[in-house]
């Protein structure tokens, strides 16, 4: 799986869209970027993922480069509730059968 | 529906014995993972299940780890003779097939190795 690489930490005010960047300059075509979330004291949470084109569900949206190399995932409305470390990663799918390589993330914290 | 559950929540146990950590993964999820995380560290990839088989389990610390997994359901974990660096949240993760696909964890159990 590529590298990715994410700033140790980010703050945002609530109800304020938080962005997070995230580079992958080494990329692979068949590689997709997923971004998962880990709240204090719980179990990873899957958010979204994408190959080439933005995705956007209700939870977020990505936006990915043209060329890949980075992408930012964007929480239009941040509440205190976003608050937890966000993992971008990015994996190959069926070739590496699916395992996550998850870095140190970033630290988000919403404050009031 | 239900997610994925672990149990037990917390586990103390005092250095030398054996522990088992158990999964029970989303119903009809062929796909299982484990990962542990450290305290402060990041997650660390374990071993993963497709059905009840386990193609690739070099992630495995020590060959004090073992995992297996029955019925294509639920998996449990062994750590014998149980170390301190044992220490750790280990979190299970399960997915409608092995590759691309969401990946559900479930809340994990505190080992805690005296």
């Amino acid at each position: 799986d590529a590298k990715t690489t994410q700033p140790p930490s980010m703050d945002c005010a609530e109800g304020r869209a938080a962005n997070l960047p995230c580079n992958h300059s080494t990329i692979s075509g068949n590689e997709y970027v997923y971004w998962y979330r880990q709240i204090h004291s719980q179990g990873p949470q899957y958010i979204i993922h994408g190959l080439k084109n933005n995705e956007t569900n209700e939870m977020a949206s990505l936006i990915i480069t043209e060329d890949r190399k980075s992408s930012t995932l964007i929480l239009p409305h941040a509440t205190l509730r976003d608050t937890a470390v966000y993992y971008c990663i990015a994996s190959a799918g069926g070739t590496s059968y699916g395992k996550l390589t998850f870095g140190q993330g970033t630290i988000l914290t919403v404050h009031p | 529906g239900a997610g994925v559950s672990q149990s037990p929540s917390n586990k103390v146990t005092e250095k030398g014995k054996d522990v088992e950590l158990r999964c029970d993964p989303i119903s009809g999820h062929t796909a299982l993972y484990w990962y542990r995380q450290s305290l402060g560290q990041g997650l660390e990839f374990l071993i993963y299940f497709q059905g009840n088989s386990a193609p690739d389990k070099s992630g495995l610390p020590s060959d004090r780890f073992s995992a297996e997994r029955t019925g294509g359901s639920v998996s449990t974990l062994t750590i014998q003779r149980t170390q301190q660096e044992d220490s750790a949240v280990y979190l299970c993760a399960s997915s409608l097939w092995t590759g691309g696909e969401t990946q559900y964890f479930g809340p994990g159990t505190r080992l805690l190795v005296l």
